[in-house]
């Protein structure tokens, strides 16, 4: 079936970096763009980045610019978000989804990650 | 950016009854405006997209509707497993994401 499988996150010290991975299975990952969403303790839902479904652009808000990196392997099927110079404010569960486009024009996100957590603190 | 200004924050209900959720845009999306539903400890899920179209698999007591600014999450005949929170989230800039802050509907 189609499934996004996570991996990666803990504790990490401020500063420090991290690497979360997403494994997709039940579907061609290469057709797909992907994105990472993040979920702080007690908020809503935050966008942290996106990648086209062959690498070739990647977009990020302000908020985590030069910062995180998202990348994929697809000939591993793999989502990866690269998480650097970490914050306090960056703990968070970190979500994956699959970008689907619906008659052409209208994107969602259909298909979800079960989360990953990741806590900085010293 | 876009702004999504989500209503109420929190609401309170009863099995069976009707739940009105609504999301403000801070320009016209034409009908780019999906809707998620959260439970605790889970993933989002997909509900509506494109404004209005159900999900394959979403019960047809969900149902949303709107364009251009305003936009409406109903739930007709409420179940106990429709207690969560839900998102709206433009996609007018793809693929620039924006959510609402959520509501959560809790028991009266």
């Amino acid at each position: 079936q189609v499934q996004l499988v996570q991996s990666g996150g803990g504790v990490v010290q401020p500063g420090g970096s991290v690497r979360l991975s997403c494994a997709a299975s039940g579907f061609t990952f290469s057709n797909f763009g992907m994105h990472w969403v993040r979920q702080a303790p007690g908020r809503g839902l935050e966008w942290v980045a996106f990648i086209r479904y062959d690498g070739s652009d990647k977009f990020y808000p302000d908020s985590v610019k030069g910062r995180f990196a998202v990348s994929r392997d697809n000939s591993k099927t793999t989502l990866y978000l690269h998480l650097n110079d970490l914050r306090p404010e960056d703990t968070a569960i970190y979500y994956c989804a699959r970008y689907k486009v619906e008659n052409s024009y209208y994107y969602c996100m259909d298909v979800w990650g079960e989360g990953t957590t990741v806590t900085v603190s010293s | 950016d876009i702004q999504m200004t989500q209503s109420p924050t929190s609401l309170s209900a009863s099995v069976g009854d009707r739940v009105t959720i609504t999301c403000r845009a801070s320009q016209r999306i034409d009908i780019y405006l999906n809707w998620y539903q959260q439970k605790p400890g889970k993933a989002p899920k997909l509900l509506i997209y494109a404004a209005s179209s159900l999900q394959s698999g979403v019960p047809s007591r969900f149902s949303g509707s709107g364009s251009g600014t305003d936009f409406t999450l109903t739930i007709n005949n409420l179940q106990p497993e429709d207690f969560a929170t839900y998102y709206c989230q433009v996609s007018y800039r793809v693929p620039l994401v924006t959510f609402g802050g959520g509501t959560k509907v809790e028991v009266k």
